[in-house]
C-alpha cells in the first residue's frame, strides 16, 4: 500500500500570503513530483526532484518553488499566493526510474486563493 | 511530448466492452495506466514494458504495440465502479515521463 501524505488537505488563504504544501512518503523512493490539477482536467507537472538537492522545473511554468532536503520530504512553497494558483496540487513519487516504476499519489491539496 | 489519448470521453452500460488508445510520436520505454475517480487522486492500474507485453488484472486489460508506439487499455464487462478519468503516462528516450490528457469513461446502469 502506498505512503504518501499531503497536507492540508483543503487551503483557502488570501491573496499575497505565503503559504507551503507539505508532502511526504514512507517508502525511500528517490524520484518526487508535484502536478497541478484543475477538476476533470489534465495533470500537469510542475516540479519534480530525482533525490536530495535535485530539483527541477516541469513543463508547467509555475510561479513556486521546491527543495528536497531529505528523502522522504517535497514541499512546494508559493511566496505570494494569487487567484490563478487556485486549483489542486497532487505529489507523486516513484522508484528512480519511471520506465518500470509506477507512480504513487497523495490525496491532493485543494488551495483556493481568494 | 504529451501522448495522444482517444477517444477523449465515452459513455457505456453496464456490461459492455471499451478500449481506451494511447499513441506517441516518440520511441517508448514504457506506458503506465492510471485511473482516476472523481474527487480523488490518479490511481495505477498498470505498466507495459517496450518489447511488446500484454497485461491484466480482472476485466481490464493492456497491450503495447511498439512498432506503433501504441497502447491499448480494454475494459471487458464495464461495472460501475470502472467510472473515471483514465491516464496514460509514457516514458520516451529523450524526455520526462509524462500523462496524456485523460479520457473519461462514464458506465450507466
Amino acid at each position: 500500500e502506498a505512503d504518501i501524505y499531503q497536507t492540508p488537505r483543503y487551503l483557502v488563504i488570501g491573496t499575497g500570503k505565503k503559504i507551503t504544501l507539505e508532502c511526504s512518503q514512507t517508502m525511500g523512493h528517490d524520484k518526487m513530483y508535484w502536478y497541478q490539477q484543475d477538476p476533470g482536467m489534465e495533470l500537469h507537472l510542475i516540479h519534480y526532484s530525482y533525490g536530495v538537492n535535485s530539483t527541477e522545473k516541469g513543463d508547467l511554468s509555475s510561479e513556486s518553488t521546491v527543495s528536497r532536503i531529505r528523502t522522504e520530504h517535497f514541499p512546494l512553497t508559493l511566496e505570494s499566493a494569487r487567484p490563478s494558483h487556485t486549483s489542486q496540487y497532487l505529489c507523486a513519487s516513484s522508484g528512480v526510474s519511471s520506465y518500470n516504476s509506477p507512480l504513487h499519489f497523495g490525496n491532493g491539496t485543494r488551495l483556493t486563493v481568494t | 511530448q504529451q501522448p495522444v489519448q482517444s477517444p477523449q470521453a465515452v459513455i457505456l452500460r453496464e456490461g459492455e466492452d471499451a478500449v481506451i488508445n494511447c499513441s506517441s510520436s516518440k520511441a517508448l520505454y514504457s506506458v503506465h495506466w492510471y485511473r482516476q475517480k472523481h474527487g480523488e487522486a490518479p490511481v495505477f492500474l498498470m505498466i507495459l514494458l517496450k518489447g511488446g507485453e500484454q497485461k491484466g488484472h480482472d476485466k481490464i486489460s493492456a497491450s503495447f504495440n511498439e512498432k506503433k508506439q501504441q497502447s491499448s487499455l480494454y475494459l471487458t464487462a464495464s461495472q460501475l465502479s470502472y467510472s473515471g478519468t483514465y491516464f496514460c503516462g509514457t516514458d520516451a528516450y529523450g524526455q520526462n515521463f509524462v500523462f496524456g490528457p485523460g479520457t473519461r469513461l462514464s458506465v450507466l446502469p
